[in-house]
């Protein structure tokens, strides 16, 4: 079945650092979403991409649709310690408004 | 502006015992509406979703039931829980028209089973 591979499973940086993560599947989608959790919250959606290629920000956060349709990227510059948590990729399944998820990239900051 | 809430925050129940965890969401109309289930801060799988009053979909066979009294009111329930039900439940909606796959989380319950 579709199954999103998301890449580092954790990070350990120094505040101030840029950070960089993936996500990919071997199936093609045509919506992906990046969310972020805190501990004991849901996940909060940060950027939704709905077209191949598409290069999104919001603040320090940068996302982009990979042109094949099956990856997709965040980037999170300058990073502080209140970008802790764990960031989930997200991708439209089947119809309906249904979501995969990847397993998510657990980020640490050392300030 | 739309909100959505859960509750309990938090939950303890013994094995073989009745669960009801309702999401409400205010500020939209005809939502979709969605539960998850997270286990150990990971992976959210998805349990049950909903387009509308009375229709429940579910995605995996369990121990597990939702229904859809309201357009805004989701429950998820089950008859006699298993240890293996413990985990981190979420309730998300999304606009029922244009772009549906914006899901919005509400804070979760978490649910320990002993």
């Amino acid at each position: 079945g579709q199954q999103l591979n998301q890449s580092p499973q954790s990070m350990f940086i120094q505040e101030g650092e840029d950070v960089s993560m993936n996500c990919t599947s071997s199936s093609i989608f045509n919506t992906w979403l990046w969310y972020k959790q805190e501990p004991g919250e849901g996940p909060v959606l940060l950027i939704a991409l709905y077209k191949a290629g598409e290069l999104t920000s919001n603040g320090r956060l940068t996302a982009q649709f990979g042109i094949t349709r099956k990856d997709s990227f965040l980037n999170i510059s300058a990073s502080i310690p209140s970008d802790v948590g764990i960031y989930f990729c997200a991708a439209d399944y089947n119809q309906g408004g249904k979501l995969i998820f990847g397993q998510g990239t657990e980020l640490s900051v050392k300030p | 502006s739309q909100t959505i809430h859960q509750w309990p925050a938090t939950l303890v129940q013994p094995v073989g015992s009745p669960l009801s965890l309702e999401c409400t969401v205010e500020g939209t109309s005809n939502p979709n509406l969605y539960w998850y289930r997270q286990a150990a801060g990971r992976g959210l799988q998805l349990l049950f979703y909903s387009v509308g009053i009375g229709q429940i979909s579910s995605e995996v066979p369990q121990n597990l039931s939702a229904s859809r009294p309201q357009d805004r009111q989701f429950i998820l329930s089950s008859k006699k829980l298993l240890l293996s039900d413990s985990g981190f439940y979420l309730c998300a909606w999304s606009t029922g028209q244009g772009l549906t796959y914006e899901q919005y989380f509400g804070p979760g319950t978490r649910l320990t089973v002993t």
